[in-house]
This record gives C-alpha cells, sequence and structure tokens, in this order.
C-alpha cells in the first residue's frame, strides 16, 4: 500500500518570503502522479499543482514549484513571494497511473500554513 | 462552470440513525468519489463509482454504501452511525479517462453524529 507522509505539522512565512513545504512517499509503483493540494478555511480543497513521475522536469504554476526527487521518493512544494491569501491546510496526494486503485487518492496528514503580514 | 456541489452543508444525528449525503459532479464527469476528513486522521478515502458502478473502495465497513445514479450524481449513505463518523464528508469528481484525473472537489458535508 502507498503512505504518504507530510513531517511539518504547521510553517508559518512572513509575506513575500518564500517557503518549503515537505513531503514523501511510499510506493512500489514506477508510475503513478502527485499533487499538492490547498484546503483554506471555507474548507474547499484546491489543486495548486501536479506531477507525473515519468517526467523529470520539475513541475512550475506560477509562484508554486515543486521538487521532485523520485528516487528519494520526495514531493517538495515551493511557495514564493508568500501572499497573505496563501494561508490554509496543504495536502500532498498519490495516485497511481492504473491497477484497481487507479481512482484512490491517499493524502498525507496535511500541513497547516500561517503567512504573516 | 458549475463546481462540484454537496448537500446537505450540515447534518446531525444520533447513534444509530442513518445518514445520506448527495454530491452532484462537474457537468460532463462520470467519476464521484467520497473521502472523509475526521479530526486526527486525515483525509481517508471512502469510495469510487464510475459509469453508475463502483470501482473501487477503501478501508470502511460496509455500513458505508453508495451509489452513483444515471446522471452521475451519488449518495453516500452510512447506516447504524457511531460517534467516530463525525467528520467532513469530501466529494470529488473527474474524467477517468484524462491523463492526471484531476479530482475536483465540492466543499463538503459536515456530519455530527451524537
Amino acid at each position: 500500500a502507498q503512505t504518504v507522509t507530510q513531517s511539518q505539522p504547521e510553517m508559518s512565512v512572513q509575506e513575500a518570503e518564500t517557503v518549503t513545504l515537505s513531503c514523501t512517499y511510499d510506493t512500489s509503483e514506477s508510475d503513478y502522479y502527485l499533487f499538492w493540494y490547498k484546503q483554506p478555511p471555507s474548507r474547499q480543497m484546491i489543486l495548486v499543482i501536479r506531477q507525473e513521475a515519468y517526467k523529470q522536469q520539475n513541475a512550475t504554476e506560477n509562484r508554486f514549484s515543486v521538487n521532485f526527487q523520485k528516487a528519494a521518493k520526495s514531493f517538495s512544494l515551493k511557495i514564493s513571494d508568500s501572499q497573505l491569501g496563501d494561508a490554509a491546510m496543504y495536502f500532498c496526494a498519490y495516485r497511481n497511473a492504473g491497477g484497481t486503485s487507479y481512482g484512490k487518492l491517499t493524502f498525507g496528514q496535511g500541513t497547516i500554513l500561517t503567512v504573516h503580514p | 462552470e458549475a463546481g462540484v456541489t454537496q448537500s446537505p452543508t450540515h447534518l446531525i444525528k444520533t447513534r444509530g440513525q442513518q445518514a445520506t449525503l448527495r454530491c452532484s459532479p462537474i457537468s460532463g464527469h462520470t467519476s464521484v468519489y467520497w473521502y472523509q476528513q475526521a479530526l486526527g486522521l486525515g483525509l481517508q478515502f471512502l469510495l469510487w463509482y464510475d459509469e453508475g458502478e463502483e470501482r473501487n473502495r477503501g478501508n470502511f465497513p460496509p455500513r458505508f454504501s453508495g451509489r452513483q445514479f444515471p446522471n452521475y450524481s451519488s449518495e453516500l449513505n452510512v447506516n447504524a452511525l457511531e460517534l467516530e463518523d463525525s467528520a467532513l464528508y469530501l466529494c470529488a469528481s473527474s474524467i477517468p479517462g484524462l491523463a492526471y484525473n484531476e479530482q475536483f472537489f465540492g466543499p463538503g458535508t459536515r456530519l455530527t453524529v451524537l
């Protein structure tokens, strides 16, 4: 079974600064997808960024980028130029690319990000 | 484009009762997923429906069940409610044939069992 671990229950950052959230995972599969989701206090989960295991290039979406280290099974999220609206719970998630558990997302425990003005 | 909708927003039940939660996917999405977000337990996968069929099930007892209707909306039923069923229940939808099969989430239903 796959597992996802987020070792930082809470993180804080000053507005306009950069913060990195950590995520490690365990799988025996070679093809899979990784995601970072954001859950603001309003509760609606929003996809921040995604990465396919076969793509070596790290994904980037505006101020959000990932550092994907497949051999180390690490998938960290970097938020640059942090904004007050970035404050939320961030979840790292894993999904197999195929097989019977294809549709299932496995989530980490989450990291609460606080942004200080 | 309307997002995933869930009803009700809040639901209060007593132990032993049954709860029914509803989800409407984004138009064009055929897959619906249910997740439980309980305090201290994180987000746990419950069920996956696609084209009216149950495709996968998480590690939950049989009193958690559901179905998907011809219009792709879905119901989650929880029978014989227990106190530990109190949680936020999230529904997500996707188009499973796409590469990333990105799941779009609804706002959730907060179930409280007294």
